[in-house]
């Protein structure tokens, strides 16, 4: 069964760090790319980063390029994502899931990232 | 990044059938076939039901299926169930070797 599961969301005041893991299970890792995805309370879906299988491409959207960071480990099954320098329009549920074939069909329970002073 | 639009909100009777649509531009809908649809009800995780504009999961009922024309991809719900009552979001590769998810749409199965 493919899992993903997120951990290291919290609360973290406006300027701060904070990195998101997620973990991969039940699926050969290292042979899809990951993305993050999120969504801020009561809206709409927004991508954040992706990940190539081999970790040598990474795409941000604009809205968080030069402040988040994505990686993977495919000896351990985890991607990664920093996030620095985190806005108060950061907060959200932070999704990873599995990509390929321009979709994403498996999706982690989220991990929430609050941003407040 | 402009944002696919979709209509706020569609509705319809239990048997009826509804469409959602998904309207970007030639740089990211109407750029290639990496569009895709994800249900998502209160408090679950998106889940996928049409990816590459109509390939459809083998869980996901027939009833959904997936189409495109230039700019603009569609969303078909036909033989409407109470149980489909959820938000709807397309997602579109883009020539900027990203994805950008629409303004999704709230279904209401009346």
């Amino acid at each position: 069964e493919v899992q993903l599961v997120e951990s290291g969301g919290g609360l973290v005041q406006p300027g701060g760090s904070l990195r998101l893991s997620c973990a991969g299970s039940g699926f050969t890792f290292s042979g899809y790319p990951m993305h993050w995805v999120r969504q801020a309370p009561g809206k709409g879906l927004e991508y954040v980063s992706a990940i190539t299988t081999d970790g040598s491409g990474t795409f941000y959207a604009s809205s968080v390029k030069g402040r988040f960071t994505i990686s993977r480990d495919n000896s351990k099954s985890m991607v990664y994502l920093q996030m620095g320098s985190l806005r108060i329009e950061d907060m959200a549920v932070y999704y990873c899931a599995r990509g390929g074939r321009g979709s994403y069909d498996y999706w982690g329970q989220g991990t929430l990232v609050t941003v407040s002073s | 990044q402009s944002v696919p639009t979709q209509p706020p909100s569609v509705s319809g009777s239990p048997g009826q059938s509804v469409t959602i649509s998904c309207t970007g531009t030639s740089s990211d809908v109407g750029s290639s076939n990496r569009v895709s649809w994800y249900q998502q009800t209160p408090g679950t995780v998106p889940k996928l039901i049409i990816s590459e504009v109509y390939n459809r999961p083998s869980e996901v009922p027939n009833r959904f299926s997936g189409s495109k024309s230039g700019n603009t991809a569609s969303l078909t719900i036909s033989g409407l169930q109470a149980e489909d009552e959820a938000d709807y979001y397309c997602c579109s590769y883009t020539t900027s070797l990203t994805y950008v998810f629409g303004t999704g749409t709230k279904l209401t199965v009346l």
